[in-house]
C-alpha cells in the first residue's frame, strides 16, 4: 500500500528565509511518480513538480527546487528567499505505475506561513 | 477559459436533502476524478472515470453515485446527506489514467450540511 508522510503540520517563517518541506514515502512499486501540489487561501489545488522514481535528478525552477533521494524515499521541497505568497498549504502526493490507474496518495499536507 | 471548472462553488443544505456537482473540463482530458477534503484538509481520492467508464471506486458509499454523461463531464450526486459529508470536493482531469498524468484541479466546492 503506497503512504505519504509530511511530518511538519504547520511551518512559519520570515519573508526571505528559506524554508524545506519535508515529505517521505512509502511504495512497494519500483516505478512511481511523485507530486508536489499548492493550495494559496484561495482554495484552488496547483500543480508545481512531477518526479519519476528512475530520474533522481533534483530539479530547481526560479526560488523552487526539489531534492528526490531514493534511499531515504523522501522527496524534499525547498523555497528560498520565501514571500508572503508562498503562503498556502502544500501537498506531496505518489502515484505508482501498477494498477493504481493514476490514482494519487496525498500526505496531510505542511501550511506554510510567510510573515513579513 | 477555466481549465476544469465545478459548480456550485459553495453548497449549503440540511441533512436528508439530495445535492448534485457538475464538474466539467476543457482540457481534452480522457481521465476525470473526484477527491474529498475534509475539515483537516486531508485529500482523499473517490472516484475516477476513464472515457466514461468507472476505474476506481475508492469503498465510498453507494449515497455516493458518480456520473459522466461523456469524457469531459463528471458530476457527483449524493443521496440523503449526512452531517459527516461536510467537505471540499474537488474535481479533477488527467490526459490519460498513467500515473504519470499530473492532476488538473477545479477550484472545489465547498459542502455544508446543516
Amino acid at each position: 500500500a503506497q503512504k505519504v508522510t509530511q511530518a511538519q503540520t504547520e511551518i512559519s517563517v520570515v519573508e526571505k528565509e528559506d524554508v524545506t518541506l519535508d515529505c517521505v514515502y512509502e511504495t512497494r512499486d519500483t516505478t512511481y511518480y511523485l507530486f508536489w501540489y499548492k493550495q494559496p487561501p484561495s482554495g484552488e489545488l496547483v500543480f508545481l513538480i512531477r518526479r519519476n522514481s528512475f530520474d533522481e535528478q533534483n530539479e530547481i525552477s526560479g526560488r523552487y527546487s526539489w531534492n528526490f533521494q531514493k534511499s531515504t524515499s523522501s522527496f524534499n521541497f525547498t523555497i528560498t528567499a520565501s514571500q508572503v505568497v508562498d503562503s498556502a498549504v502544500y501537498f506531496c502526493a505518489l502515484s505508482e505505475a501498477w494498477a493504481s490507474y493514476g490514482k494519487l496518495t496525498f500526505g496531510q499536507g505542511t501550511i506554510l506561513t510567510v510573515h513579513p | 477559459d477555466t481549465a476544469v471548472s465545478q459548480t456550485p462553488k459553495y453548497l449549503v443544505t440540511q441533512m436528508g436533502n439530495d445535492k448534485s456537482i457538475k464538474c466539467e473540463q476543457n482540457l481534452g482530458h480522457d481521465t476525470m476524478y473526484w477527491y474529498k477534503q475534509d475539515s483537516k484538509k486531508f485529500l482523499k481520492i473517490m472516484f475516477s472515470y476513464n472515457n466514461k467508464e468507472l476505474i476506481i471506486n475508492e469503498t465510498v458509499p453507494n449515497r455516493f453515485s458518480p456520473k459522466s454523461p461523456d469524457k469531459a463531464h463528471l458530476n457527483l450526486h449524493i443521496n440523503s446527506l449526512e452531517l459527516g459529508d461536510s467537505a471540499v470536493y474537488f474535481c479533477a482531469s488527467s490526459q490519460e489514467q498513467d500515473s504519470n498524468q499530473p492532476q488538473h484541479f477545479g477550484d472545489g466546492t465547498r459542502l455544508s450540511i446543516l
